[in-house]
């Protein structure tokens, strides 16, 4: 498995606070991702990266942001928390346009 | 509209029998396969894929199908053991969407000891 750390595990913040989570990868994969989870839908794309500085929205991007400044480090920020972006984010890496490789997870709760 | 569909939210097994988790897609721009698996309080795990080019892919105790023109795969666990006992997501990607994976809402398979 690629070596995919995520900060924090666990998070609780309230409504309205500023909110960054880490991806932090150590296989110098070109592309990496931030996906969602919420119970009756999977796993969903919020946005993703194909290289330094490059980065594309995904199904549900609204009131999420990225940045990629280092091919090891991909940030998902949510500028102001509200209680839907209650969920288990992922974070995923891939060498090339095929199989992703997953981290553990950070579960947030906004209250 | 769910281009990646896993009509079966749970399944359960006896262990040493044959496991048998199905997708079905919309999309016929598909063109890679990927089944994941997924523990409780962890990530995605991935297990097996299949390009479609092909029909069959074998790892071991898993296997996966593809059937193109019904638009459909499966994945076949034999022989189940309580540890296959997770969530597993059906995934898929067209060829040149920078690797974006449709996911299903995923089967919640249990073997029973």
């Amino acid at each position: 498995d690629a070596g995919i750390t995520q900060s924090p595990r666990h998070k609780v913040t309230e409504t309205g606070t500023p909110v960054t989570l880490r991806c932090h990868q150590t296989e110098n994969h070109r592309y990496m991702y931030w996906y969602r989870q919420d119970p009756g839908h999977g796993l969903r794309l919020i946005h993703y990266s194909y290289g330094v500085k490059d980065t594309d929205k995904g199904e549900v991007s609204d009131g999420y942001s990225v940045s990629r400044s280092k091919t090891e480090d991909f940030l998902l920020t949510l500028e102001s928390a509200t209680s839907s972006q209650t969920s288990v984010y992922f974070c995923a890496t891939s060498a090339k346009v095929d199989t992703q490789y997953f981290g553990p997870g950070t579960r947030l709760t906004v209250l | 509209d769910q281009q990646v569909k896993q009509n079966s939210p749970s399944l359960s097994v006896q262990e040493g029998r044959i496991s048998i988790l199905n997708c079905d897609y919309t999309n016929s721009m598909f063109d890679y396969f990927l089944w994941y698996k997924k523990y409780p309080a962890e990530g995605p795990t991935f297990l097996i894929s299949i390009s479609s080019i092909k029909d069959k892919n074998e790892d071991g105790r898993f296997t996966v199908f593809l059937n193109k023109s019904a638009k459909h795969l499966s994945l076949h666990i034999v022989p189940s053991q309580p540890g296959d006992s997770a969530v597993y997501f059906c995934a898929a990607s067209a060829g040149g969407s920078q690797g974006n994976l449709i996911f299903g809402k995923g089967t919640k398979l249990s073997v029973k000891p």
